[in-house]
């Protein structure tokens, strides 16, 4: 079945360091392709999303590509901040039964970043 | 509402109780999913609606649990004589559902549930 890895961590960071979170899938079909983050007391929320091989997703300084060679999707931020301390899935989502598109989660990263 | 709403926001019950946990999601949503999340397993899909109906059931872990929604708003998801590997944050999600596309999914706060 569907399933993704992702980088466990904790990572802890100083400010302004650059930051790679390592995900990678299998899948047997197409998928899309995402990053969610949880702010320490916060809901989930959608940081980023690709839809297609080679789509690069960005959003608030960070990036992910979608590389269907490599089955990868990492997370990068060229300059980390103190308030992107947070956990970070990887997941994705197909098309199944009955049009869901439930998401399949990686275990989460613990980002902390220090001043 | 603005977001999707859960409650309660906290349930401590004990070993062998049934609990129901309420999801509100965000108005005009059809699509409803619940995800569970804990220490051991991470984040888990449970189950998926579209309007009242749930084509995706496979999450589920045991027939211990079920979930209802109706009026294609409001669901409650449903544990009886609760364990205490049912110990974990329960996430419902809900989104636009329009078929062809993917569709964002806007989750809510969860609830945590704790069993003596």
């Amino acid at each position: 079945g569907n399933s993704v890895t992702q980088m466990e961590g904790p990572v802890t960071l100083s400010e302004e360091a650059f930051l790679t979170i390592n995900c990678t899938y299998t899948a047997t079909g197409y998928p899309s392709l995402f990053w969610y983050v949880q702010y320490p007391g916060e809901g989930l929320q959608l940081l980023l999303k690709a839809t297609k091989a080679d789509d690069k997703g960005s959003n608030k300084g960070f990036e992910a590509t979608y590389r269907k060679e490599t089955t990868s999707f990492h997370l990068e931020k060229g300059s980390v901040q103190v308030s992107d301390s947070a956990v970070y899935f990887c997941a994705l989502s197909d098309v199944f039964q009955g049009g869901s598109e439930k998401l399949v989660f990686g275990k989460g990263t613990k980002l902390t970043v220090n001043p | 509402g603005a977001g999707v709403s859960q409650s309660p926001s906290n349930k401590v019950t004990e070993k062998g109780k049934d609990v129901e946990l309420r999801c509100d999601p965000i108005s005009g949503h059809t699509a409803l999913y619940w995800y569970r999340q804990s220490l051991g397993q991470g984040l888990e899909f449970l189950i998926y609606f579209q309007g009242n109906s749930a084509p995706d059931k496979s999450g589920l872990p045991s027939d211990r649990f079920s979930a209802e929604r109706t009026g294609g708003s409001v669901s409650t998801l449903t544990i009886q004589r609760t364990q205490q590997e049912d110990s974990a944050v329960y996430l419902c999600a809900s989104s636009a559902g329009t078929s062809g596309l993917y569709n964002e999914q806007f989750f809510g706060p969860g609830t945590r549930l704790t069993v003596l």
